[in-house]
C-alpha cells in the first residue's frame, strides 16, 4: 500500500550541529513533497517543500533533498537550535487527487 | 491575520451525543480539509472542499460529516460520537492553483482535542 516513512522514528543532536531527519515515499506518482514540523499542542507547520522537476531546494537554514531513484526524501537543519526540538513530517501528494500522506513522523531532541 | 482558527480547542463527549467542530481561515484559500491525528498512525484525512458549497470524502469519513456554506468556513460534525473517535482534529487550507489537486503547502490550525467516554 501507499505510505510514507521513516527511517529514524527519533533523532537526538547537540545544540550548533546539523541535524538530517530522512524518509521514504513508496508512490513513484508523486511530484510534489513538504516537510512540516509540529511542536507540542500545536498543529503541523510547513517548513519546505520540493517538486519532482527539482533535487535540492533551501531555505532559511534548511535543506530538502529528494533522490526520486530510490524514492527518499530528507530534511537538513544547519546549527540546531533549542527551538528546532519537534516532531518532523513529510508528506507526498500523488498527481491527480486530494489525498496527501504523511509519514508519522520523526522526533527530533536538541541537547543544549 | 490569524491564518486558520479552530474552536474548541477542547471537548469531552459522552458516546451518542453530537457536536459540531469549527475551522475559520482568513486567507481567502479555496482548499480546506479535516484532518485526525492518532498515535502513530499520522494524519488521515477525513473530508475535504475545493470550494464554497463542495465538500468530499477522504480517507476516513465514516462518522463524520461537514459543509462548507461560508468559503472561510468548514464545518466537522459527528452526529453519534463514539469512543473510536477520540482524537486530535485538525482543520487547514490551502492556495488553489486550479488544477484540481494539492500542490500547495497546507496552513493547519491548532487542532481541536476531542475525548468520547
Amino acid at each position: 500500500g501507499e505510505s510514507v516513512g521513516l527511517h529514524l522514528p527519533t533523532l537526538s543532536v547537540q545544540e550548533g550541529d546539523n541535524s538530517i531527519i530522512n524518509c521514504a515515499y513508496s508512490n513513484s506518482a508523486s511530484d510534489y513533497f513538504i516537510w512540516y514540523k509540529q511542536e507540542s499542542g500545536k498543529g503541523p507547520q510547513f517548513i519546505i517543500d520540493i517538486r519532482s522537476n527539482m533535487d535540492k531546494r533551501q531555505g532559511q537554514r534548511v535543506t530538502v533533498l529528494l533522490n526520486k531513484t530510490v524514492k527518499h526524501l530528507s530534511l537538513q537543519i544547519a546549527a540546531t537550535q533549542p527551538g528546532d526540538s519537534a516532531v518532523y513530517f513529510c508528506a507526498e501528494n500523488p498527481t491527480g487527487g486530494f489525498k496527501t500522506i504523511f509519514g508519522a513522523g520523526t522526533r527530533l531532541f536538541v541537547k543544549a | 491575520n490569524a491564518g486558520v482558527t479552530q474552536t474548541p480547542k477542547f471537548r469531552v463527549l459522552k458516546t451518542g451525543q453530537s457536536m459540531t467542530l469549527l475551522c475559520a481561515q482568513d486567507m481567502n484559500h479555496e482548499y480546506m480539509y479535516w484532518y485526525r491525528q492518532d498515535p502513530g498512525m499520522g494524519l488521515r484525512l477525513i473530508h475535504y472542499s475545493v470550494g464554497e458549497g463542495t465538500t468530499a470524502k477522504g480517507e476516513v469519513p465514516d462518522g463524520y460529516n461537514v459543509s462548507r456554506l461560508k468559503k472561510q468556513n468548514f464545518l466537522l460534525g459527528l452526529e453519534s460520537a463514539a469512543p473510536s473517535q477520540t482524537s486530535v482534529y485538525f482543520c487547514a487550507s490551502s492556495y488553489s492553483l486550479g488544477t484540481g489537486r494539492v500542490n500547495q503547502p497546507q496552513h493547519f490550525g491548532d487542532g481541536t482535542r476531542l475525548s468520547i467516554l
